[in-house]
């Protein structure tokens, strides 16, 4: 069973436009974690925002945040104020598995594409 | 810092050649895993570590061995290379709160 689902294959946003690529996840831990990293075409894996299921307040980090929905098991990022060096491939991640033994598991990506 | 090094950048392989791929950290950090990325997809974890001297399968570890022999170094095996090995290879390292990506390895097998 997938564990991580992001459900928008590509997305085309114009800039300035805010945007939110849905993440959704399942597991049966109560303690794990969530990610966005960032893949832009040069190919590195930069990340972008953690949210931890004990959190209570969303995460945020500058034009990022992390809309987290722990009873519908979603973690959607969301991009304010989107610019052309936004466009990227993004993967939703997360952390899972007892101390001692946690996994890092990806979704498949969504290709985000910004027209100026 | 240099993070998260990766070696080799690039590799051409036969068929039914061997290699090693090397992960070296200087975060100190517990956890260590390698994925495959292959073109279009996701990123699929092979086998990970968290901790000197353990190992443990992901998602995708046939045809791959891994060592971590030293905290700060994770090696991927590949004992006879097959065409459907050909991808890119990430490793990361981290803890909880976040994990720090090399900048990859692109292994192509003829």
């Amino acid at each position: 069973a997938q564990k991580i689902t992001q459900t928008q294959p590509g997305m085309f946003v114009q800039e300035k436009e805010a945007v939110t690529l849905d993440c959704t996840y399942d597991t049966s831990d109560q303690s794990y974690g969530l990610f966005w990293y960032k893949q832009p075409s040069s190919g590195e894996m930069i990340f972008l925002i953690y949210q931890g299921s004990y959190d209570e307040q969303n995460a945020t980090e500058g034009r990022y945040s992390l809309n987290f929905q722990k009873a519908r098991k979603s973690a959607n990022l969301v991009i304010s104020a989107s610019q052309l060096g936004d466009s990227a491939m993004y993967f939703c991640a997360m952390r899972e598995g007892p101390q001692g033994a946690q996994k890092l598991v990806f979704g498949q990506g969504t290709r985000l594409t910004i027209n100026p | 810092n240099a993070g998260v090094t990766q070696t080799p950048k690039f590799r051409v392989l036969k068929t039914g050649q061997s290699m090693t791929l090397l992960c070296a950290q200087d975060m100190n950090h517990e956890y260590m895993y390698w994925y495959r990325q292959d073109p279009g997809m996701g990123l699929r974890l092979i086998h990970y570590s968290v901790g000197e001297g353990t190992t443990a399968k992901g998602e995708v570890p046939d045809g791959y061995n891994v060592s971590r022999l030293k905290k700060q170094n994770f090696l991927l095996g590949l004992e006879s290379a097959a065409p459907s090995q050909t991808s890119v290879y990430f490793c990361a390292s981290g803890f909880r709160g976040g994990y720090t990506f090399g900048s990859g390895t692109r292994l192509t097998v003829v």
